[in-house]
């Protein structure tokens, strides 16, 4: 069956950087796109951006334009998700998820999510 | 942005009830809507897609209908593996966003 499976949680100190990864099985990851989303506590669910599997395509949402880079290696069958200068209010769970048929922008499935805790 | 704005936040309800969760989009988004559930722990489920298509193995029990600005999920017959937070999200346009989410309680 599909199945996205996130890398651990992680705990970073402002201004530092955090990589996390999701390595997806159960269908040809070339052919489907990857988003990155994320839920902070107590605040509602946010869509960072996607990849697009196959040609590595990117697209961002503006808000984090300056400081995310998602990436992906074929050959693994995983992508990645950089978010840089983090900042206290970065704290939340985030969440991979493929992209839905035929409309790429809804998710299906979801990643179990990884807590990144921002503190000093 | 588009704003998506779910009612209620939270509701009670019993096994065997109907139960009907709106969305509202801050402007026309076409049937670009999906609806999926969370449960404590688990990774979020996908059940609507383009606003009332069910999504492969979903139970006929979710249905959802809508289309511009106002959206519905219906629940009938709710059993208690039913009983999770609800979320609706917009992919008419970026970036995507998601309603609060509704909370689904056992009376």
């Amino acid at each position: 069956q599909v199945q996205l499976v996130q890398s651990g949680a992680e705990v970073k100190k402002p201004g530092a950087s955090v990589k996390l990864s999701c390595k997806a099985s159960g269908y040809t990851f070339t052919s489907y796109a990857i988003h990155w989303l994320r839920q902070a506590p107590g605040q509602r669910l946010e869509w960072m951006g996607w990849i697009n599997g196959g040609n590595g395509h990117t697209k961002y949402s503006q808000k984090f334009q300056d400081r995310l880079t998602i990436t992906r290696d074929t050959s693994a069958s995983t992508a990645y998700m950089e978010l840089r200068s983090l900042r206290p209010e970065d704290t939340a769970v985030y969440s991979c998820a493929r992209q839905g048929v035929p409309s790429i922008n809804w998710f299906d499935p979801w990643g179990q999510g990884t807590l990144v805790t921002v503190s000093s | 942005d588009i704003q998506m704005t779910q009612s209620p936040s939270s509701l009670s309800a019993s096994v065997g009830d109907r139960v009907t969760i709106t969305c509202r989009a801050s402007q026309g988004i076409s049937n670009y809507l999906a609806w999926f559930q969370q449960t404590p722990g688990k990774a979020p489920k996908s059940l609507i897609y383009d606003a009332s298509s069910l999504q492969s193995g979903v139970p006929s029990k979710f249905s959802g209908s809508g289309s511009g600005t106002d959206f519905t999920l219906t629940i009938s017959g709710l059993q208690p593996e039913d009983f999770a937070t609800y979320y609706c999200q917009q992919y008419n346009s970026y970036p995507l966003t998601f309603g609060g989410g509704t909370k689904v309680e056992i009376k």
